[in-house]
């Protein structure tokens, strides 16, 4: 079945730092979405990506879909201590009409 | 809109009793889904639903049922609760299949 596999599993950074999880998936994609999970909340919803090549931006948040759209990427800039959280990737595969297989998570931490 | 619902918080079960988790969703979302969330395991799909008297297995179905009777309810039943069943239960609804709405999750302990 799908795979969605998700680098790194954990990445603590200083605030100030900037910040990348990455999203590899065994088979193409038609879609992927991007979801924050605060400790000890729910994942919420934060984009996505339907086009190859797509790029999107939410202020310090970079969001691209590769060429090929198996991998995708998050990239935050100048981390902030809001910034801390789970950022989970999602993938549908176009034979599919709904399921969403989640990668596993990146948890990211920031020092202040 | 109090968007998606779920009760109970909390549960801690014996091995071998049954539950049900509710959620309730009041966007009038046609897609609903249950998953669980295991730590380092991300978010697992158990059952969904696509509409009103149709539903679906996802990856980890075993031992969950599923019925969905009405566009807001989505209810999982644990038919005789195992500790490996022991997780976070979160629920989502979607109007398109695309963005998920989640709901606060319940944490079921069994022991």
């Amino acid at each position: 079945g799908q795979q969605v596999m998700q680098i790194p599993q954990y990445q603590h950074v200083q605030e100030g730092e900037d910040f990348t999880t990455y999203c590899n998936s065994s088979t193409t994609l038609s879609n992927i979405q991007w979801y924050k999970q605060r400790p000890g909340g729910h994942p919420v919803f934060l984009i996505q990506l339907v086009k190859s090549g797509e790029v999107k931006k939410q202020k310090r948040l970079t969001f691209q879909f590769g060429e090929a759209k198996k991998n995708s990427s998050l990239h935050i800039t100048a981390t902030q201590t809001t910034d801390v959280g789970t950022y989970f990737c999602a993938g549908k595969s176009g034979g599919s009409n709904y399921k969403l297989t989640f990668g596993k998570g990146t948890l990211l931490t920031v020092n202040p | 809109n109090a968007g998606v619902t779920q009760t109970p918080k909390f549960q801690v079960l014996k091995t071998g009793q049954s539950m049900t988790l509710q959620c309730a969703q009041d966007m009038n979302h046609e897609y609903m889904s249950w998953y669980r969330q295991d730590p380092g395991m991300g978010l697992r799909l158990i059952h969904y639903s696509v509409g009103a008297g149709i539903t679906d297995q996802g990856e980890v179905p075993n031992g969950y049922n599923v019925s969905r009777s009405t566009t807001e309810d989505f209810p999982l039943r644990l038919l005789s609760a195992a500790p490996s069943q022991t997780s976070v239960y979160f629920c989502a609804s979607s109007r398109t299949a695309y963005e998920q709405y989640f709901g606060p999750g319940t944490r079921l302990t069994v022991t």
